[in-house]
C-alpha cells in the first residue's frame, strides 16, 4: 500500500548544480502535482500533469522542469539550482474530476548551499 | 485572484480544551474544499472534503462545517495525539492550476 512515493528524502546540492527529484505512484491516478512548501506559507504549484505525455506550468516553475512518460512516474528536474530552491518539495496525485482529493508524498528537503 | 487564509496561525491547548480553526475563502468557484492534517517531516494527510454551504462532516473528535465564505474545524476535547498542522485547500476549478491551499494552523495539545 505504498501511495506516493518520493526519493530522495534530504539533499543538499551546491549553487549551479543540477538534480532530479522522483515521484512515484501506484494509484493509478490520472493527475499528478509538484509542489514547494516554505515556511508560513501555503503549498504552490511548480507543475502538473493531467496524463502521461501532458504537463504545465503552475504558479512557480521558473527554474524547474518535468515529464511524465507513464502514468505512475512524475520527475521534477532542478537545473542550476539557486539558494532560492530551498525547500520542502511535496508530489501529489488524485484521481481525475471535482471534488477528489489529493494524495501526497512524505517530501523531498532540499538545501541549496 | 483567488485566496484561502487561515487563523490562527498556531494554536495551543490544554488536552480536553475544545476549538476551532477558520479557513475563509474568496475564490472564483468552489469545486470542494479540503481538510488535511499534516505532521513533522510528513506530507498531508486527507481528512475531510466538503462541497456546499451547511454541509458538515466528522471524524473522531474533529468536526468540518462549510458556510459560503469560510469552513471550521471543530476539535472536541483533544488530546496530544491531534498535534499537528492543519492545512485547507479549496479546489477552484475541475483541472489544471485546481487548489489553492491556506498557509495552516499548527495545533499544540499539551497533557
Amino acid at each position: 500500500n505504498a501511495g506516493v512515493t518520493q526519493t530522495p528524502k534530504f539533499r543538499i546540492l551546491k549553487i549551479g548544480q543540477s538534480m532530479t527529484l522522483q515521484c512515484a505512484q501506484d494509484m493509478n491516478h490520472n493527475y499528478m502535482y509538484w509542489y514547494r512548501q516554505d515556511p508560513g506559507m501555503g503549498l504552490k504549484l511548480i507543475y502538473y500533469s493531467v496524463g502521461a505525455g501532458i504537463t504545465d506550468k503552475g504558479e512557480v516553475p521558473n527554474g524547474y522542469n518535468v515529464s511524465r512518460s507513464t502514468t505512475e512516474d512524475f520527475p521534477l528536474r532542478l537545473e542550476l539550482a539557486a539558494p532560492s530552491q530551498t525547500s520542502v518539495y511535496f508530489c501529489a496525485s488524485s484521481y481525475r474530476g471535482q471534488g477528489q482529493p489529493q494524495h501526497f508524498g512524505d517530501g523531498t528537503r532540499l538545501s541549496i548551499l | 485572484e483567488d485566496q484561502v487564509t487561515q487563523s490562527p496561525e498556531a494554536l495551543r491547548l490544554q488536552e480536553g480544551e475544545s476549538s476551532s480553526l477558520n479557513c475563509s475563502y474568496t475564490v472564483s468557484g468552489l469545486r470542494g474544499l479540503f481538510w488535511y492534517r499534516q505532521d513533522p517531516g510528513k506530507g498531508p494527510e486527507f481528512l475531510f472534503t466538503l462541497y456546499s454551504a451547511g454541509e458538515e462532516k466528522e471524524k473522531e473528535r474533529l468536526k468540518a462545517t462549510l458556510t459560503k465564505k469560510e469552513s471550521f474545524l471543530h476539535i472536541t476535547a483533544p488530546k496530544p495525539e491531534d498535534s499537528a498542522t492543519y492545512l485547507c485547500a479549496v479546489q477552484v476549478r475541475a483541472y489544471g492550476q485546481n487548489f489553492v491551499f491556506g498557509p495552516g494552523t499548527r495545533l499544540s495539545v499539551l497533557p
